[in-house]
């Protein structure tokens, strides 16, 4: 079965802290992994797609096959990158669903 | 361009009635994905719409059924509403290009509370 892991409920940074969110799958093919966050009062947006392999918000995130993790990393929390933060996993192919996990609230502080 | 809309933004039920929420995907996509999210949890799938058709199917009872319309938009029923219904609808839009979809964009939800 598919599955979407993030232990941490809740993860709290000083403000220039260096930030980890983790996230392990379980998927036996081969995975499309992202990460999505979603801001106070805003809609749930995409940040990371592993396939793009970009750089956003000064977010990055590795897709690790033999440990199947895809944490999101960031050097430097800034107190804008306070929000839910979701992994999701989908199949990799044409009209298959996002599986998310429960998400963890990042809340930077100064 | 709006984006993915859904309407209406809150709604409150009795047990035993039945609800319909909408969707308008974004402009150029023509797959519609609703979710299930409540509180505390990661969103859930409920079922995929493309080419009109009912795609795939999250672990959701017959209760719940969907359609899409030619102009890609969808509405998603439920019909004996539950307490345990209550949760945020999300509704998720994105254009399948052969054999891989664009990225997944969501709509702002439906709150429903069923009382």
């Amino acid at each position: 079965a598919q599955r979407v892991t993030q232990p941490e409920k809740l993860l709290s940074v000083f403000k220039g802290a260096p930030v980890e969110l983790k996230c392990n799958y379980s998927y036996s093919g081969s995975p499309e992994l992202f990460w999505y966050v979603q801001y106070s009062r805003q809609r749930l947006q995409l940040l990371l797609r592993h396939i793009s392999r970009e750089s956003i918000k000064g977010f990055t995130a590795d897709l690790n096959k033999g440990e199947t993790s895809f944490h999101l990393k960031k050097p430097f929390a800034q107190e804008e990158d306070s929000a839910m933060y979701y992994c999701a996993l989908k199949r990799g192919q044409a009209g298959t669903a996002l599986i998310f996990g429960k998400g963890t609230t990042l809340s930077v502080s100064s | 361009d709006a984006g993915v809309t859904q309407s209406p933004t809150h709604l409150i039920k009795t047990r035993g009635q039945q609800v319909t929420l909408r969707c308008s995907p974004k402009s150029g996509h023509d797959t519609v994905s609703w979710y299930q999210q409540a509180l505390g949890q990661g969103p859930q799938f409920i079922f995929q719409y493309y080419e009109e058709e009912e795609r795939q199917r999250g672990n959701f009872p017959d209760r719940f059924s969907g359609h899409q319309f030619p102009n890609y938009s969808s509405e998603l029923n439920v019909n004996a509403l539950l307490l345990g219904d209550s949760a945020l609808y999300l509704c998720a839009s994105s254009l399948r290009t052969g054999t891989w979809d664009t990225e997944a964009f969501f709509g702002q939800g439906t709150r429903l509370t069923v009382v």
